[in-house]
């Protein structure tokens, strides 16, 4: 049973470009949340996916948009790169109304 | 203010000695769940244990155990008999309120303590 999967793994992108970061949902899990983490912080809540649609959203500014396919992956987008966005992002999936999530191993980005 | 708070930013434990870590916790809300993760070097957060705030027992999962301290908006983190794998980061994080609905629930994170297993 594959848990969580998170593409690429790492990735150097340079300000202002724009970056994708892709996810596959644990097998029989529907929502996918996606989390920031900077360098030596905890994770911070980005935002939620559940049927295709945004569900929840944290903090952060419109640069970050998502997506979630029919068979329950997702992508999240960052446009216009700024240095400080440079963290691990982490993706979530558990079952609606689930407490448990279950997390991947992360997406390193370094803005240059 | 925090909403989770980790005042340990770093602890050491001898192999097969018990530590405790500490974390304390802020919300109005009478539903909430607080959750303990472990954050190996590989960055998978690893879901340890799951306290919710109606739950009368502290949770127990093998030799990890959440001390509860509801009146004092504690959550501690107890691991027993400490092995060397068990050098890591661990988090302390809450979900507030009722289900919505739809997706599921977000979680609030802590700043996290570095544990280090001496052999």
């Amino acid at each position: 049973d594959a848990g969580v999967t998170q593409s690429p793994t790492h990735l150097i992108k340079t300000r202002g470009q724009q970056v994708t970061l892709r996810c596959s949902p644990k097998s029989g899990h529907d929502t996918v949340s996606w989390y920031q983490q900077a360098l030596g912080q905890g994770p911070q809540f980005i935002f939620q996916y559940y049927e295709e649609e945004e569900r929840q959203r944290g903090n952060f500014p419109d640069r970050f948009s998502g997506h979630q396919f029919p068979n329950y992956s997702s992508e999240l987008n960052v446009n216009a790169l700024l240095l400080g966005d440079s963290a691990l992002y982490l993706c979530a999936s558990s079952l609606r109304a689930g407490v448990q999530l279950f997390f991947g191993e992360g997406s390193r980005l370094t803005v240059l | 203010a925090q909403k989770i708070t980790q005042t340990q930013p770093g602890m050491f434990v001898q192999e097969k000695e018990a530590v405790t870590l500490d974390c304390t916790y802020d919300t109005s809300d009478p539903s909430y769940g607080l959750f303990w993760y472990k954050q190996p070097s590989s960055g998978e957060m690893i879901f340890l244990i799951y306290q919710g705030s109606y739950d009368q027992q502290n949770a127990t999962e093998g030799r990890y155990s959440l001390n509860f301290q509801k009146a004092r908006k504690s959550a501690n983190l107890v691991i027993s008999a400490s092995q060397l794998g068990d050098s890591a980061m661990y988090f302390c994080a809450m979900r507030e309120g009722r289900y919505s609905g739809a997706g599921s629930y977000q979680l609030t994170f802590g700043k996290g303590t570095k544990l280090s297993v001496i052999p």
